[in-house]
Parts: C-alpha cells; sequence; structure tokens
C-alpha cells in the first residue's frame, strides 16, 4: 500500500485479556518501530525491527509486552493480560534503512486500544 | 541522553493571526529535528525536518521552522493561522545511527479561534 496501515483501528477489551496489534509497514522499508501514545504522555518508543530481528526492545514497559515480524514486513505486538494502565494509541512507523536521523519515519494511523 | 521539550501544552490562537510553537531539545551533538502533527483520530503526518544546511526550514502547509543551535531550539511558525490547523504538534529529535527511535516532546494542542 502507499502508506503505514494498523488494524484494528479501535479495540476495546476487558483487564486480562490478551490483544493483537497488526502493523503493515510501507512496502520495501526494513525498519520498523512501534510507540505508545498516552494521554499528556507524548509518545514513547517500544520496540525496533530491524527485517525480523529485534536489536533494540528497551521500551516494552513489561514481560506482558511482546511483538513479532515476520517476513520482514507485517509486525505484531501483543499485549498479555492487559491492564487499565495499557489504554492508549499504539502507533507503528517505518523507514527504508533504520536511522532516526536522515530517514523519515512515516507513522500509520494508530490502533487505541481500551481496557475496561 | 537526547530529550525534547514543548513548554506549551496547549495554545489557542485567532484565525489569521500568526503562530509560534516552541521546542527545545538536549542533546550533545547536531541533531536531526522533525516537526510533526497530529490531527483527531489520524496518525503523525511530518510537516518538515532539519538535517543540515540552512537553517530555515520550509515544510507543508505552510509552516516553517527555524533551528537555532545556541539556544537549542526548533520553534515552528506560521505567517497566517487557518481554523484547519487545529492540532497537536509534536517535535521531535532523532540520531543518524541505525535502530535509533525518535524521541518526542509531549505535544503543544492548538486550538484556532474564529
Amino acid at each position: 500500500g502507499a502508506g503505514v496501515s494498523q488494524s484494528p483501528s479501535n479495540k476495546v477489551t476487558e483487564k486480562g485479556k490478551d490483544v493483537e496489534l497488526r502493523c503493515d509497514p510501507i512496502s520495501g522499508h526494513t525498519a520498523l518501530y512501534w510507540y505508545r501514545q498516552s494521554l499528556g504522555q507524548g509518545l514513547e518508543f517500544l520496540i525496533y525491527f530491524q527485517g525480523n530481528s529485534a536489536p533494540d526492545k528497551s521500551g516494552l514497559p513489561s514481560d506482558r509486552f511482546s511483538a513479532e515480524r515476520t517476513g520482514g514486513s507485517v509486525s505484531t505486538l501483543t499485549i498479555q493480560r492487559t491492564q487499565q494502565e495499557d489504554s492508549a494509541v499504539y502507533l507503528c512507523a517505518s523507514n527504508k534503512r533504520g536511522g532516526a536521523g536522515t530517514d523519515t519515519q512515516y507513522f500509520g494511523p494508530g490502533t487505541r486500544l481500551t481496557v475496561l | 541522553a537526547q530529550s525534547v521539550t514543548q513548554p506549551d501544552i496547549h495554545i489557542t490562537v485567532s484565525e489569521g493571526a500568526s503562530l509560534e510553537l516552541r521546542c527545545n531539545y538536549s542533546y550533545g551533538a547536531t541533531p536531526y529535528l522533525f516537526w510533526y502533527v497530529q490531527s483527531p483520530g489520524q496518525g503523525l503526518q511530518l510537516l518538515l525536518k532539519y538535517f543540515s544546511g540552512d537553517t530555515l526550514v520550509q515544510g507543508i502547509k505552510g509552516f516553517e521552522a527555524e533551528f537555532k543551535r545556541s539556544q537549542s531550539s526548533f520553534n515552528l511558525r506560521k505567517p497566517s493561522v487557518h481554523w484547519s490547523d487545529a492540532a497537536e504538534y509534536f517535535c521531535a529529535v532523532g540520531v543518524d545511527q541505525a535502530g535509533t527511535a525518535l524521541i518526542f516532546g509531549k505535544g503543544t494542542t492548538l486550538s484556532v479561534s474564529s
């Protein structure tokens, strides 16, 4: 596609359930990033993929959070045993080669997660 | 470590008036600087970016930003605001190393009054 796509656009779940969020990056982009946007907190980095490997997982807030990427394309962010503090907008971004300097990151529309 | 500060959480500007959104960064070397805009329910759209060279950068939708190394600032400006500019604006800093993520400020919400 022309841009980064994410699904679902909205997800409401009950506390304790697992959720999966999906990201389709721009075709040909080798680098993929997940960010979390909480109310009043700006955007926090979660995890970075280069190809299918994740050299930087430093932003994942707990071991309930995990992510994978297959075929150097689609990525899935999984949150297990969701908590109310997980409620946020989860944004995915991609760029061609992975440097966050000259290589512009393009963002998807996000998935709004609400944990009841 | 890099950091970004946007001192203004919320700004209201009259339609047709000029706008300046402030951004200060902390980084030891020359950073790569970005401004993104997020309209309600939308993802982030890149307005402009500074890598090197001319310190006055032109972007989309009539926005510009000026990099001032001495002040560690990268303020966003627009000479005449339109109602459609109401949105949240994020300043971000990046470094040109593989695998590094952008560091974002907490954003400034712009309201436009008629």
